[in-house]
């Protein structure tokens, strides 16, 4: 079985602050770890994902992951935070054929 | 790539009445996934088809919901006697089994209320 821990339901930060999302998995297999992403009134959109190799994995618009097993974690940073990233993040584990175990989401929140 | 598309994007019905609704997947993909999302939760898992195959669906919440894909490329889910409790977002994605992509793409959603 998997599952997936998203600690903090909503994350308050200002404009061009570092934000930390984090996400804690559990599975007895092998696992591909994704971050999607939900603008508002919008579908969700694939922000990143790690499927194997380099632990650090980055998205084009500033976004980085990185993938610790020792610590079953997938924490999603950025560095400096834009208006435009207010969104719905959601982490999830799964991939092969099977469907994705999402957590319950964090709410970035960016206040000016 | 059109993309996903889902329909309707919003449906409201009255407790018992049967709705069903259909998702286009990605054209060239032959994975396709049922998602439903409930409010402050994230998406969670329901069933899959690969191509017209049923592969997956002991996740269905109840023997109310059934799901069909029956020329392997649009699927259709359909919720029997709808109950209050099923007002969600009812999410579709699709993907292709061939490379290491395992991107899984979804469509806009379909919002269900039930009255």
């Amino acid at each position: 079985a998997q599952s997936v821990t998203q600690l903090d339901s909503q994350v308050p930060v200002f404009e061009e602050a570092p934000v930390e999302l984090r996400c804690n998995y559990s599975s007895s297999v092998s696992v591909y770890l994704f971050w999607y992403v939900q603008y508002p009134n919008q579908g969700l959109q694939l922000l990143l994902k790690y499927l194997s190799g380099s632990t650090l994995v980055e998205s084009i618009n500033g976004f980085e992951a990185e993938f610790n097993k020792s610590q079953t974690s997938f924490h999603l940073r950025k560095p400096s935070v834009h208006i435009s990233d207010t969104a719905e993040y959601f982490c999830a584990v799964g991939g092969g054929a099977d469907g994705l175990t999402f957590g319950k989401g964090t709410h970035l929140i960016i206040q000016p | 790539d059109t993309g996903v598309s889902q329909d309707p994007r919003h449906k409201i019905t009255k407790r018992g009445q049967n709705v069903t609704f259909r998702c286009d997947p990605i054209s060239e993909h032959n994975r396709l996934y049922w998602y439903r999302q409930t409010l402050g939760q994230g998406p969670e898992f329901l069933t899959y088809f690969q191509n017209e195959a049923q592969l997956e669906k002991s996740r269905l919440l109840s023997d109310r919901f059934s799901a069909e894909r029956p020329k392997g490329s649009f699927s259709t889910l359909e919720i029997q006697r709808t109950e209050q409790g099923d007002s969600a977002m009812y999410l579709c994605a699709s993907k292709s089994s061939g490379g290491r992509t395992d991107t899984q793409y979804f469509g806009p959603g379909t919002r269900l209320t039930v009255l």
